[in-house]
Protein backbone atom coordinates (compact mmCIF):
# COMPACT_ATOMS: atom_id res chain seq x y z
CA UNK A 1 0.00 0.00 0.00
CA UNK A 2 1.73 3.18 -1.05
CA UNK A 3 -1.40 5.54 -0.80
CA UNK A 4 -1.42 8.61 1.58
CA UNK A 5 -4.77 9.16 2.49
CA UNK A 6 -5.88 13.17 3.11
CA UNK A 7 -9.85 13.85 4.77
CA UNK A 8 -11.30 15.96 4.02
CA UNK A 9 -11.23 16.78 0.64
CA UNK A 10 -13.02 20.04 0.54
CA UNK A 11 -13.55 22.53 3.54
CA UNK A 12 -14.63 25.56 3.79
CA UNK A 13 -14.62 27.24 7.25
CA UNK A 14 -15.06 31.26 8.72
CA UNK A 15 -12.47 32.72 10.34
CA UNK A 16 -13.66 32.02 13.67
CA UNK A 17 -14.30 28.27 13.30
CA UNK A 18 -11.86 25.75 14.57
CA UNK A 19 -11.24 22.71 11.84
CA UNK A 20 -8.37 19.71 12.00
CA UNK A 21 -7.04 18.29 8.69
CA UNK A 22 -6.36 14.71 8.72
CA UNK A 23 -3.53 12.39 6.69
CA UNK A 24 -2.84 8.51 7.41
CA UNK A 25 -0.05 6.66 5.84
CA UNK A 26 0.60 2.96 6.52
CA UNK A 27 3.79 2.52 4.42
CA UNK A 28 5.66 2.79 7.82
CA UNK A 29 7.25 5.90 6.99
CA UNK A 30 8.89 7.66 9.99
CA UNK A 31 8.88 11.07 8.01
CA UNK A 32 5.94 12.94 8.20
CA UNK A 33 5.49 16.62 6.22
CA UNK A 34 2.67 19.48 5.62
CA UNK A 35 2.88 21.51 2.78
CA UNK A 36 0.88 24.82 1.68
CA UNK A 37 -0.03 25.26 -2.12
CA UNK A 38 -1.64 28.81 -3.24
CA UNK A 39 -2.48 28.39 -7.29
CA UNK A 40 0.05 28.66 -9.68
CA UNK A 41 2.52 28.61 -7.17
CA UNK A 42 4.56 25.26 -6.26
CA UNK A 43 4.07 23.36 -3.03
CA UNK A 44 6.09 24.84 0.40
CA UNK A 45 6.68 22.84 3.29
CA UNK A 46 5.28 24.04 6.33
CA UNK A 47 6.38 21.25 8.97
CA UNK A 48 8.35 18.01 9.37
CA UNK A 49 7.87 15.15 11.64
CA UNK A 50 10.59 12.84 12.18
CA UNK A 51 9.67 9.24 14.20
CA UNK A 52 6.28 11.57 15.44
CA UNK A 53 8.62 14.30 16.91
CA UNK A 54 8.24 18.02 14.83
CA UNK A 55 11.67 18.39 13.13
CA UNK A 56 11.13 21.71 11.03
CA UNK A 57 8.69 24.30 11.62
CA UNK A 58 9.18 26.71 8.38
CA UNK A 59 7.72 29.71 10.68
CA UNK A 60 4.30 28.93 10.39
CA UNK A 61 2.01 31.08 12.07
CA UNK A 62 0.53 29.84 15.36
CA UNK A 63 -2.65 29.45 14.11
CA UNK A 64 -1.87 26.38 12.30
CA UNK A 65 -0.60 23.48 14.67
CA UNK A 66 0.53 20.10 13.72
CA UNK A 67 0.51 17.26 15.68
CA UNK A 68 1.48 13.62 15.09
CA UNK A 69 -0.14 10.91 17.17
CA UNK A 70 1.57 7.89 15.99
CA UNK A 71 3.77 6.97 13.55
CA UNK A 72 0.79 6.68 10.69
CA UNK A 73 -1.08 9.36 11.67
CA UNK A 74 -0.71 12.99 11.27
CA UNK A 75 -2.70 16.05 11.78
CA UNK A 76 -3.25 19.81 10.99
CA UNK A 77 -5.22 21.85 13.47
CA UNK A 78 -6.67 25.25 12.10
CA UNK A 79 -7.72 27.73 14.09
CA UNK A 80 -9.17 31.48 13.84
CA UNK A 81 -7.42 31.63 9.95
CA UNK A 82 -7.77 34.42 7.31
CA UNK A 83 -8.75 34.11 3.78
CA UNK A 84 -5.36 34.44 2.81
CA UNK A 85 -5.16 31.21 4.16
CA UNK A 86 -7.44 29.77 1.34
CA UNK A 87 -5.06 26.69 -0.14
CA UNK A 88 -4.42 23.30 -1.14
CA UNK A 89 -2.79 21.74 1.81
CA UNK A 90 -0.97 18.57 1.40
CA UNK A 91 0.65 15.92 3.24
CA UNK A 92 3.51 13.37 2.23
CA UNK A 93 5.40 10.66 4.07
CA UNK A 94 8.82 9.31 3.07
CA UNK A 95 11.89 7.11 5.01
CA UNK A 96 13.72 8.80 7.39
CA UNK A 97 16.83 9.37 5.50
CA UNK A 98 19.06 9.61 8.30
CA UNK A 99 22.36 11.82 8.49
CA UNK A 100 24.77 10.40 5.75
CA UNK A 101 24.40 12.43 2.78
CA UNK A 102 23.91 10.62 -0.44
CA UNK A 103 21.06 8.99 1.28
CA UNK A 104 17.36 10.79 -0.07
CA UNK A 105 13.91 9.03 -0.43
CA UNK A 106 10.92 9.98 -2.54
CA UNK A 107 8.29 11.83 -1.03
CA UNK A 108 4.59 10.15 -0.61
CA UNK A 109 2.24 12.78 -1.26
CA UNK A 110 -2.11 12.56 -0.39
CA UNK A 111 -4.40 14.28 -3.03
CA UNK A 112 -4.57 17.52 -0.51
CA UNK A 113 -7.72 19.41 0.98
CA UNK A 114 -8.47 22.29 -0.98
CA UNK A 115 -9.39 25.01 2.25
CA UNK A 116 -11.47 27.96 1.70
CA UNK A 117 -11.46 30.33 4.43
CA UNK A 118 -14.75 32.92 3.99
CA UNK B 1 16.45 31.82 0.17
CA UNK B 2 16.90 28.55 -2.01
CA UNK B 3 15.73 29.61 -5.71
CA UNK B 4 15.15 26.85 -7.96
CA UNK B 5 14.06 27.75 -11.22
CA UNK B 6 12.28 25.91 -13.83
CA UNK B 7 12.13 26.29 -17.40
CA UNK B 8 10.12 26.55 -19.83
CA UNK B 9 6.92 27.26 -17.56
CA UNK B 10 4.72 25.76 -20.25
CA UNK B 11 5.45 23.89 -23.67
CA UNK B 12 3.13 21.83 -25.88
CA UNK B 13 4.99 19.17 -27.75
CA UNK B 14 3.14 17.16 -30.33
CA UNK B 15 2.36 13.50 -29.97
CA UNK B 16 5.30 11.36 -30.34
CA UNK B 17 8.33 13.81 -30.39
CA UNK B 18 10.34 13.93 -27.72
CA UNK B 19 11.10 16.93 -25.10
CA UNK B 20 13.05 17.77 -22.53
CA UNK B 21 12.80 20.50 -19.75
CA UNK B 22 15.50 21.91 -16.98
CA UNK B 23 15.79 22.77 -13.53
CA UNK B 24 18.23 25.02 -11.83
CA UNK B 25 19.47 25.10 -8.26
CA UNK B 26 22.29 26.50 -5.75
CA UNK B 27 24.72 23.96 -5.80
CA UNK B 28 26.17 24.45 -2.71
CA UNK B 29 25.60 22.32 0.61
CA UNK B 30 23.61 19.79 -1.68
CA UNK B 31 21.63 16.84 -0.99
CA UNK B 32 19.40 15.48 -3.31
CA UNK B 33 17.09 16.58 -6.29
CA UNK B 34 13.81 15.29 -6.92
CA UNK B 35 11.99 15.54 -9.85
CA UNK B 36 7.80 14.94 -9.43
CA UNK B 37 4.94 14.20 -11.91
CA UNK B 38 1.90 15.93 -10.73
CA UNK B 39 -1.65 15.70 -13.04
CA UNK B 40 -4.43 17.59 -12.50
CA UNK B 41 -7.22 16.13 -9.21
CA UNK B 42 -3.75 13.59 -8.53
CA UNK B 43 -1.45 13.53 -6.29
CA UNK B 44 2.19 14.60 -7.11
CA UNK B 45 4.07 11.39 -8.30
CA UNK B 46 7.73 10.67 -7.36
CA UNK B 47 9.81 9.91 -11.06
CA UNK B 48 13.29 10.42 -9.45
CA UNK B 49 15.58 11.02 -6.32
CA UNK B 50 19.16 12.07 -7.47
CA UNK B 51 21.80 13.00 -5.33
CA UNK B 52 24.80 12.14 -6.91
CA UNK B 53 27.11 14.36 -9.47
CA UNK B 54 26.60 12.93 -12.93
CA UNK B 55 23.33 10.44 -11.66
CA UNK B 56 21.56 9.23 -14.75
CA UNK B 57 17.81 7.43 -14.00
CA UNK B 58 15.40 6.27 -15.82
CA UNK B 59 11.52 4.97 -15.91
CA UNK B 60 10.45 3.83 -19.35
CA UNK B 61 10.51 6.45 -21.41
CA UNK B 62 11.48 9.54 -19.46
CA UNK B 63 14.86 9.97 -17.66
CA UNK B 64 16.86 12.58 -16.01
CA UNK B 65 20.35 13.80 -15.30
CA UNK B 66 22.12 15.89 -12.43
CA UNK B 67 24.70 17.88 -12.46
CA UNK B 68 25.51 19.11 -8.86
CA UNK B 69 28.41 21.09 -9.77
CA UNK B 70 26.65 23.43 -11.72
CA UNK B 71 23.36 23.09 -10.48
CA UNK B 72 21.32 22.32 -13.37
CA UNK B 73 19.03 18.62 -14.06
CA UNK B 74 17.22 18.10 -16.70
CA UNK B 75 14.01 15.78 -17.55
CA UNK B 76 13.80 13.96 -20.90
CA UNK B 77 10.57 12.51 -22.05
CA UNK B 78 11.10 9.94 -25.18
CA UNK B 79 8.24 9.62 -27.92
CA UNK B 80 5.59 11.66 -25.79
CA UNK B 81 2.30 10.37 -25.26
CA UNK B 82 -1.11 12.21 -24.30
CA UNK B 83 -1.18 10.55 -20.53
CA UNK B 84 2.44 12.81 -20.13
CA UNK B 85 0.51 15.79 -20.22
CA UNK B 86 1.28 17.19 -16.20
CA UNK B 87 3.04 19.67 -14.40
CA UNK B 88 6.56 18.51 -13.89
CA UNK B 89 7.64 19.98 -10.42
CA UNK B 90 11.66 19.13 -9.47
CA UNK B 91 12.73 20.08 -5.53
CA UNK B 92 16.38 20.66 -4.10
CA UNK B 93 16.28 18.76 -0.59
CA UNK B 94 17.97 20.40 1.82
CA UNK B 95 18.55 20.06 6.06
CA UNK B 96 19.58 16.53 4.93
CA UNK B 97 17.36 15.94 2.40
CA UNK B 98 14.07 16.50 4.23
CA UNK B 99 13.25 19.90 3.32
CA UNK B 100 12.15 20.23 -0.32
CA UNK B 101 12.02 23.72 -2.42
CA UNK B 102 10.22 23.40 -5.24
CA UNK B 103 10.69 25.10 -8.55
CA UNK B 104 7.62 26.79 -9.98
CA UNK B 105 6.70 23.35 -12.32
CA UNK B 106 6.80 23.06 -16.41
CA UNK B 107 3.53 22.67 -17.95
CA UNK B 108 3.33 20.01 -20.64
CA UNK B 109 0.86 19.54 -22.85
CA UNK B 110 0.91 16.66 -25.65
CA UNK B 111 -1.40 17.84 -28.64
CA UNK B 112 -2.82 14.53 -30.37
Amino acid sequence: DTEVTQTPKHLVMGMTNKKSLKCEQHMGHRAMYWYKQKAKKPPELMFVYSYEKLSINESVPSRFSPECPNSSLLNLHLHALQPEDSALYLCASSQEPGPDRGVAYEQYFGPGTRLTVT
Amino acid sequence: ILNVEQSPQSLHVQEGDSTNFTCSFPSSNFYALHWYRWETAKSPEALFVMTLNGDEKKKGRISATLNTKEGYSYLYIKGSQPEDSATYLCARGDQGAQKLVFGQGTRLTINP
